[in-house]
C-alpha cells in the first residue's frame, strides 16, 4: 500500500519569508507525486506535480517540489509567502496503474503579517 | 470551461435517515472518485468509476454507503441511516482517463458538507 506522511499540522510562517512543507512516501512501486492546496469551503486544487519526468517540479503560484528518491521526499517550497499562501496543503501519492490517491493529513499554513 | 460540480454544498440530516450526494464531472471525463474528508480520518477514498468497468468499491467503510454512476456521468453517493461519524465533507474528483500509466490529474469538485444529528 502507499502512503504519504506530514509532519507539523499547522505550520507558521512569516509574510516573505520561504515556505517549506514537507512531504515523504512509502511506495513500493515508481510513484507518482502532487501537491493539492484547499483554501476554505473549496475543494482542492492541483499545485503540481511529479511523472517521472523533471526531478524538480514548478507549479502554480510559485511553488515547486523536489522528489528525492533516496530520500523518499518531495517537499514542497516557496520563496517568499504571500498572505494569500493561507490554505491547507495536502502531498499524495499513487502510481501507474492504480486509481486512487493517497493523502497525507495535511499542513495548514497560516501566514503572519 | 465548467468543474466538478456537487450538490448539496451543505446538508444537515437527522440521524438514521438516508441521504443522496450528487457529482456532476468534467464534460467527457471516464473517471470518477469519490473522497471522504474528516478531522480524524482526513481525506480517504471511497469509490472509483472508470467508463463501463464495475467500480472499485474498495473504499467504502460499509455497506450503507453505496454509488452509482449513470450514463457514464453523473454519480450519485448514497448513505443509509446515516450515523453520526458519517459527519464529514465528501469530495468528488474527475479525470480524463485513469490507470494509462499517465498521472492524470485528478480535479475536485468543492465538496458537500454533511452533518448528521
Amino acid at each position: 500500500a502507499q502512503s504519504v506522511t506530514q509532519l507539523g499540522s499547522h505550520v507558521s510562517v512569516s509574510e516573505g519569508a520561504l515556505v517549506l512543507l514537507r512531504c515523504n512516501y512509502s511506495s513500493s512501486v515508481p510513484p507518482y507525486l502532487f501537491w493539492y492546496v484547499q483554501y476554505p469551503n473549496q475543494g482542492l486544487q492541483l499545485l503540481l506535480k511529479y511523472t517521472s519526468a523533471a526531478t524538480l517540479v514548478k507549479g502554480i503560484n510559485g511553488f515547486e517540489a523536489e522528489f528525492k528518491k533516496s530520500e523518499t521526499s518531495f517537499h514542497l517550497t516557496k520563496p517568499s509567502a504571500h498572505m494569500s499562501d493561507a490554505a491547507e496543503y495536502f502531498c499524495a501519492v499513487t502510481s501507474y496503474g492504480n486509481n486512487r490517491l493517497a493523502f497525507g493529513k495535511g499542513n495548514q499554513v497560516v501566514v503572519i503579517p | 470551461g465548467a468543474g466538478v460540480s456537487q450538490s448539496p454544498s451543505n446538508k444537515v440530516t437527522e440521524k438514521g435517515k438516508d441521504v443522496e450526494l450528487r457529482c456532476d464531472p468534467i464534460s467527457g471525463h471516464t473517471a470518477l472518485y469519490w473522497y471522504r474528508q474528516s478531522l480524524g480520518q482526513g481525506l480517504e477514498f471511497l469509490i472509483y468509476f472508470q467508463g463501463n468497468s464495475a467500480p472499485d468499491k474498495s473504499g467504502l467503510p460499509s455497506d450503507r454507503f453505496s454509488a452509482e454512476r449513470t450514463g457514464g456521468s453523473v454519480s450519485t453517493l448514497t448513505i443509509q441511516r446515516t450515523q453520526q461519524e458519517d459527519s464529514a465533507v465528501y469530495l468528488c474528483a474527475s479525470s480524463s482517463v485513469a490507470g494509462t500509466g499517465k498521472a492524470d490529474t485528478q480535479y475536485f469538485g468543492p465538496g458537500t458538507r454533511l452533518t448528521v444529528l
